[in-house]
């Protein structure tokens, strides 16, 4: 079965506030994380990635954490606005032989933001 | 800079129908390759993933095959589908030599129906 998985499947926000989206994984041994954002009827798009020998990152509006202690990932969205309404996975890689990986993915949360 | 192209967008196929989904990778050399698929509302399934040509791995047994026959395409095929090949298919692709833990990126998607 899948290694990682999502505490909440939706989350509904209000316009400007912050969110939150939360993500469990079971490999300790998964050294690499990142985060996508679906829009309905498009691929993934990259938002943000840590390593393991980081706790958190930063870009733009958005921070992810990682505690490797519990395993859990977040995923933080400062301001949320309209346009971050979509369903935001978790994907976690564990280093395969060689340079070849392959990245395991979350069931996904659904992302509503409320004007 | 490097960019994937997924076709057709959408697809309406009879069961026991043929399929040929295509992928092709502008920009860059020797990438990994990934064929995923997403049921409405769920997670991405790994389908088949390729580290050069003519070189396919298999994730999961099914009714689906895949081939790379150059270094920046990879066709996604099957020869008669099922009721259940439906859904959202994306191809991803990887830098796969170099440095690891990077990112996927992924193509538009092919929303296959079988009726």
């Amino acid at each position: 079965g899948e290694s990682v998985g999502l505490h909440l499947p939706t989350l509904s926000v209000q316009e400007g506030d912050n969110s939150i989206i939360n993500c469990a994984y079971s490999n300790s041994a998964s050294d690499y994380f990142i985060w996508y954002k679906q829009e309905s009827g498009k691929g993934p798009q990259f938002i943000i990635d840590i390593r393991s020998n980081m706790d958190k990152r930063q870009g733009q509006r958005v921070t992810v954490l990682l505690n490797k202690t519990v395993k859990h990932l977040s995923l933080q969205i400062a301001a949320t606005q309209p346009g971050d309404s979509a369903v935001y996975f978790c994907a976690e890689n564990i280093a395969q032989r060689g340079s070849n990986y392959k990245l395991t993915f979350g069931k996904g949360t659904l992302l509503t933001v409320n004007p | 800079s490097q960019t994937i192209h997924q076709w057709p967008a959408t697809l309406v196929q009879p069961v026991g129908s043929p399929l040929s989904l295509e992928c092709t990778v502008e920009g860059t050399s020797n990438p990994n390759l990934y064929w995923y698929r997403q049921a409405a509302g769920r997670g991405l399934q790994l389908l088949f993933y390729s580290v050069g040509i003519g070189q396919i791995s298999s994730e999961v047994p099914q009714n689906l095959s895949a081939s790379r026959p150059q270094d920046r395409q990879f066709i996604l095929s099957s020869k008669k589908l099922l009721l259940s090949d439906s859904g959202f298919y994306l191809c991803a692709w990887s830098p796969r030599a170099g440095a690891t833990n990077e990112k996927l990126f992924f193509g538009s998607g092919t929303q296959l129906s079988v009726l």
